[in-house]
């Protein structure tokens, strides 16, 4: 079992430009959550999809991050246009059922971003 | 609103001793308890969880954690520490009624030092 993968492990981009992290799902995990990890927020939910439809996106800071899901295996994160306050570590966990059910979410290993 | 509050930012233990990582929680209607264990620049591993049942879990590793409904409280135990548990532990906690959003701790450092 692969786990959740998720890239680039590292990112480092300059202010204004666009970034996109990439995550595959564990396989037939049906629910989809994407984190944002700081040392002043600590961990809180951007966006949660299920059966590829986005359920809750209220974590999503503002217009500039978007999530996409078109397909069971696969979902992106876009930062556009990237500010140095978006530096963090982004994490992907599926789980496989809806999270209303408690179901365990596994987590990938992260993107490591830092906007210069 | 749902919260989880870890009150230590790092707990100290000596290997073999007992350890204790406290975590209290506020939600709206029954929770969903949850433990995860980070390493330097891993992601979160899932320890347990507490969904019903049996108010004491056990989980990987040899940890377990006793759900405490009066004191909404779910600390995580381990009766003998090793050094390789050193680590970052986040408590969880979400409803039904939450769609899966997980609350997170701020996390607690144990030192578990030789």
């Amino acid at each position: 079992d692969a786990g959740v993968i998720q890239s680039p492990r590292h990112e480092v981009t300059e202010m204004g430009q666009e970034v996109t992290l990439r995550c595959k799902p564990i396989s037939g995990h049906n629910s989809l959550f994407w984190y944002r990890q700081t040392m002043m927020r600590g961990l809180e939910l951007l966006i949660y999809f299920n059966n590829n439809v986005p359920i809750d996106d209220s974590g999503m800071p503002e217009d500039r991050f978007s999530a996409k899901m078109p397909n069971a295996s696969f979902s992106t994160l876009k930062i556009q246009p990237s500010e140095p306050r978006d530096s963090a570590v982004y994490f992907c966990a599926s789980s496989l059922a809806p999270g209303e059910f408690g179901d365990t979410q596994y987590f990938g290993p992260g993107t490591r971003l830092t906007v210069l | 609103a749902q919260s989880v509050a870890q009150p230590e930012d790092q707990v100290n233990v000596a290997e073999g001793n007992p350890l204790t990582v406290k975590c209290t929680y506020s939600v709206s209607g029954n929770p969903y308890l949850f433990w995860y264990v980070q390493y330097p620049n891993r992601g979160l591993q899932f320890l347990l969880k507490y969904i019903t049942g049996d108010n004491l879990v056990k989980g990987s590793y040899g940890f377990e954690a006793e759900f405490n409904k009066s004191q909404t409280s779910f600390h995580l135990k381990k009766p003998s520490a090793l050094v390789s548990d050193s680590a970052l532990y986040f408590c969880a906690v979400t409803t039904p009624s939450n769609t899966g959003k997980l609350i997170f701790g701020q996390g607690t450092t144990l030192q578990v030092k030789p």
